[in-house]
């Protein structure tokens, strides 16, 4: 299955620890996207990257949140000193820059964070 | 800014029976319009897009959907609908001029199909 990747799937920690999770792209898009969906809601979203490129950030991203794709491939989300309100399901989407925007977004599975 | 709702929260339909899950939406420009369903601990899978053109748009599982510019809606429906059809289902929205590449997601639709 060449879809999108996300390790871990689940992730316990205590409040305070730092966190990274990692995403792995369909081979051949260029655009990745960091969600953070919390039960009962839709995504929200959180960052796009085009290739290596950090093009966007939503205000939710505090400063305690980091994300990367240095190679313009796999990337990572880092959430430090976490707090329990960072208790969600984080989700990495990708797609092909195709023609203008409307090629639609293709999920991993998403990586569970849960704050103790 | 571009925002996207969802007014049920949860839809119930006999197993056979044809459903219709609303959404309706906001945005500057022209919109593009998105389904996606969800399953229990699962990503997002893609439905069906509506970007230009026929405003009735067929996508993945039966599904399809009604693009309607004066009531600013995009209704997802299936003539008959399969216990297997149970899920989450998300409308999602990205226009405007200014974060081209964003989507909007709403807050989503359980559905619920009984046999």
């Amino acid at each position: 299955d060449t879809g999108v990747s996300q390790n871990p799937r689940h992730k316990i920690t205590k409040r305070g620890q730092n966190v990274t999770f990692r995403c792995d792209p369909i081979s051949e898009h260029n655009r990745l996207y960091w969600y953070r969906q919390t039960l009962g809601q839709g995504p929200e979203f959180l960052t796009y990257f085009q290739n290596e490129a950090q093009l966007e950030k939503s205000r939710l991203l505090s400063d305690r949140f980091s994300a990367e794709r240095p190679k313009g491939s796999f990337s990572t989300l880092e959430i430090q000193r976490t707090e329990q309100g960072d208790s969600a399901m984080y989700l990495c989407a990708s797609s092909s820059a195709g023609t203008g925007d409307n090629q639609p977004q293709h999920f991993g599975d998403g990586t569970r964070l849960s704050i103790l | 800014a571009q925002s996207v709702a969802q007014p049920e929260d949860q839809v119930n339909v006999a197993e056979g029976n044809p459903l219709t899950v609303k959404c309706t939406y906001s945005v500057s420009g022209n919109p593009y319009l998105f389904w996606y369903v969800q399953y229990p601990n699962r990503g997002l899978q893609f439905l069906l897009k509506y970007i230009t053109g026929d405003n009735l748009v067929k996508g993945s599982y039966g599904f399809e959907a009604e693009f309607n510019k004066s009531q600013t809606s995009f209704h997802l429906k299936k003539p008959s609908a399969l216990v297997s059809d149970s899920a989450l289902y998300f409308c999602a929205v990205r226009g405007g001029y200014s974060s081209a590449s964003k989507i909007i997601f709403g807050s989503g639709t359980r559905l619920s199909i009984r046999p």
